[in-house]
């Protein structure tokens, strides 16, 4: 497996406080990424990053927000969480050559109260 | 926006018998790619058809992809215990390095 780390690996939150996930690698690939998945809905791209401080929207981006100050760590904060943030959370890295494969991490599992 | 779909959802086999899952993109695609994400797992790269019509074999699967590069087909013969899963296609419309998922389909294999 690539060097992907998430964390938390679960987390338990209130609605309307903000939570931080993390997601870390070791491959120094240039491309990050952040989905969500839901039952019948598969996954869903919420943020990209195509090198630090280099971001974009996904197709589910509302109420999300990313940050990547270094190559290795990219950051996805919901500000005020919500129940329909309530969900399983992976990151994915990429590189740079033509296939762009995508290798996951463990994922979060996210859960709004 | 780009839409990828998948069918069927969910399929359940016997120990032995083939299985197919079928992907539609509402666009053409420049590749296609399919992952396969075990129970409580995360989803796993298994292969990226670019050519239209290109067809993959990886031992028991069969990849294809359509002629109009709108369409990709996985098939697996002789179901095993270990294919149990869900299968998911993701297409590229080009541009580089954003995918959109399709929706799944989740293989059950009965002994």
């Amino acid at each position: 497996d690539a060097g992907i780390t998430q964390s938390p690996r679960h987390k338990v939150t209130e609605t309307g406080t903000p939570v931080t996930l993390r997601c870390h690698q070791t491959e120094n690939h240039r491309y990050m990424y952040w989905y969500r998945q839901d039952p019948g809905h598969g996954l869903r791209l919420i943020h990209y990053s195509y090198g630090v401080k280099d971001t974009d929207k996904g197709e589910v981006s509302d109420g999300y927000s990313v940050s990547r100050s270094k190559t290795e760590d990219f950051l996805l904060t919901l500000e005020s969480a919500t129940s329909s943030q309530t969900s399983v959370y992976f990151c994915a890295i990429s590189g740079v050559d033509s296939s762009y494969e995508q290798y996951f991490g463990p994922g979060t599992r996210l859960t709004v109260t | 926006g780009q839409q990828v779909m998948q069918i069927p959802q969910y399929q359940h086999v016997q120990e032995g018998e083939d299985f197919t899952t079928y992907c539609n993109s509402s666009t053409t695609l420049s590749n296609i790619q399919w992952y396969k994400q075990r129970p409580g797992g995360h989803p796993v790269f298994l292969i990226q058809l670019v050519k239209s019509g290109e067809v993959k074999k990886q031992k028991r699967l069969t990849f294809q992809f359509g002629e109009a590069k709108k369409n990709s087909s996985l098939h697996i013969t002789a179901t095993q215990t270990t294919d149990v899963g869900t299968y998911f296609c993701a297409g590229n419309t080009g541009g580089g390095n954003k995918l959109t998922f399709g929706t799944g389909t989740q293989l059950k294999v009965e002994l």
